[in-house]
């Protein structure tokens, strides 16, 4: 499996900024996901974006996917203080094991 | 649907001592993950397990730590003869069978068992 690289490793904004966090991989994939982690939770899934897939939309939550570069963003729109958290992204190269790697992270600070 | 729930959330040993860290997976899930997340820090892959299978072990130590995923009943990861770097959170995740392109590989985490070693 592989590891995707998160970057930057801290962010802070005020509320109501949009936040961007990048990943980069280095070996083809199958899919990516992102995963948010509240501080002393489990990580949540957030989103999932195919190999075949340039960008997808979930609410407040924009993921662009540039295979050609191995990278993806995930930007959150008019960020609140509740997506204060770590952001990670996982590269999947294929769908026909489970593991899932992780990085480091983004630690994401919005200010009320 | 109660996810994937770990047990105990907080654990306090002793050095020398046994911890049992157990774990459910979601209802329809046979794919366990277990992970450990030292403070500060990310989280770092330990094991993959199927029903009775160990599927993937390259994240274990080599000594003191096991893991299984009997037939019935949670999942088990066993630390014997704790030691003070042994304190961490530890996660267990849950998957669908995977090679099913609507599974895709998500995973659900649990909360965590949060050891502590005097």
């Amino acid at each position: 499996s592989q590891q995707g690289e998160e970057d930057p490793q801290a962010l802070s904004i005020q509320e109501g900024e949009n936040a961007t966090m990048n990943c980069s991989y280095k070996t083809s994939i199958n899919n990516l996901q992102w995963y948010r982690q509240n501080s002393g939770r489990g990580l949540v899934h957030l989103i999932l974006i195919r190999s075949n897939e340039r960008e997808k939309h979930s609410g407040r939550l924009r993921v662009t996917l540039d295979t050609s570069k191995k990278s993806s963003s995930l930007l959150i729109t008019a960020s609140r203080a509740a997506d204060t958290a770590s952001y990670f992204c996982a590269p999947v190269r294929s769908t026909s094991y489970g593991k899932l790697t992780f990085g480091q992270g983004t630690i994401l600070t919005v200010h009320p | 649907n109660a996810g994937v729930m770990q047990n105990p959330r907080h654990l306090v040993r002793r050095r020398g001592q046994e911890a049992r860290l157990r774990c459910s997976p979601m209802k329809g899930h046979s794919h366990v993950y277990w992970y450990r997340q030292l403070p500060e820090e990310g989280l770092k892959f330990m094991v993959y397990l199927q029903k009775e299978n160990i599927i993937d072990e390259s994240g274990m130590p080599k000594e003191r730590f096991s893991a299984e995923f009997p037939k019935e009943g949670p999942s088990i990861l066993r630390i014997q003869q704790v030691v003070r770097g042994d304190s961490a959170a530890y996660f267990c995740a849950s998957s669908p069978s995977v090679g099913q392109e609507s599974g895709a590989n998500v995973l659900t985490f649990g909360a965590g068992s949060r050891l502590t070693v005097l």
